[in-house]
């Protein structure tokens, strides 16, 4: 099974900052590769899919990018609704194989 | 527009089987190339996905918990069911239903899901 390493697992930063958050598979996954937002009790929101295409309706400060094992995900200028768990996921084998990152906290400083 | 909500008990005892109902609207399960998958999350963990439904029935497990899944779906009333069998206090968790397509670039991608059901397992 294809394993998703995200780093940091947490982090502090602040409003207007700019972010970046790393997802690494286990073997190469092409440009499979989705991100996931999720707020506390509430479900994952779909971001970028295809590494670097953004979801409709997602603000332009969201990008992505990487190809084969190495991935990230940007926001360019933290806003307070972007304190959030942030989730990659890959789909290279698909179906089945879909697994998820263990996640990155991005919390207030 | 789109919706997915899930439905099932709160509490369920060990041993006991789970069974969770994901009923949906504003797309059709018989459409070529949708699917429906199940994903569950442990109290304060990471996302775990378990199963997948096709529109062609085709049915997907997660490796390490197939022996106690079942998935399948009744597309006449927009659902899909999930049974888990032998409940165990470890398999607590919210657990989603989650759309997906089988073509082109966002084929794996989860773009709309339920708001989730929260699922103890405590005797």
């Amino acid at each position: 099974a294809i394993r998703m390493t995200q780093s940091p697992s947490s982090f502090s930063a602040s409003t207007g900052d700019r972010v970046t958050i790393t997802c690494r598979a286990s073997q190469g996954i092409s440009s499979y590769l989705a991100w996931y937002q999720q707020k506390p009790g509430k479900a994952p929101k779909l971001l970028i899919y295809a590494a670097s295409t953004l979801q409709s309706g997602v603000p332009s400060r969201f990008s992505g990018s990487g190809s084969g094992t190495d991935f990230t995900l940007t926001i360019s200028c933290l806003q307070s609704e972007d304190f959030a768990t942030y989730y990659c996921q890959q789909y290279y084998s698909y179906p089945p194989g879909l697994t998820f990152g263990g996640g990155t906290k991005v919390e207030i400083k | 527009q789109v919706t997915l909500r899930e439905s099932g008990p709160a509490l369920v005892k060990p041993t006991q089987t789970l069974t969770l109902t994901c009923t949906f609207s504003g797309f059709s399960l018989s459409t070529s190339g949708m699917c429906v998958s199940w994903v569950r999350q442990p109290p304060g963990k990471a996302l775990e996905w378990l199963a997948l439904i096709d529109w062609d029935d085709d049915k997907y497990y997660s490796t390490s918990l197939k022996t106690r899944l079942t998935i399948s779906k009744d597309t006449s009333k927009n659902q899909v069911v999930l049974t888990m069998t032998n409940m165990d206090p470890v398999d607590t968790a919210t657990y989603y239903c989650a759309r997906s397509g089988i073509y082109g670039v966002t084929r794996g991608a989860f773009d709309i899901w339920g708001q989730g059901t929260m699922v103890t397992v405590s005797s």
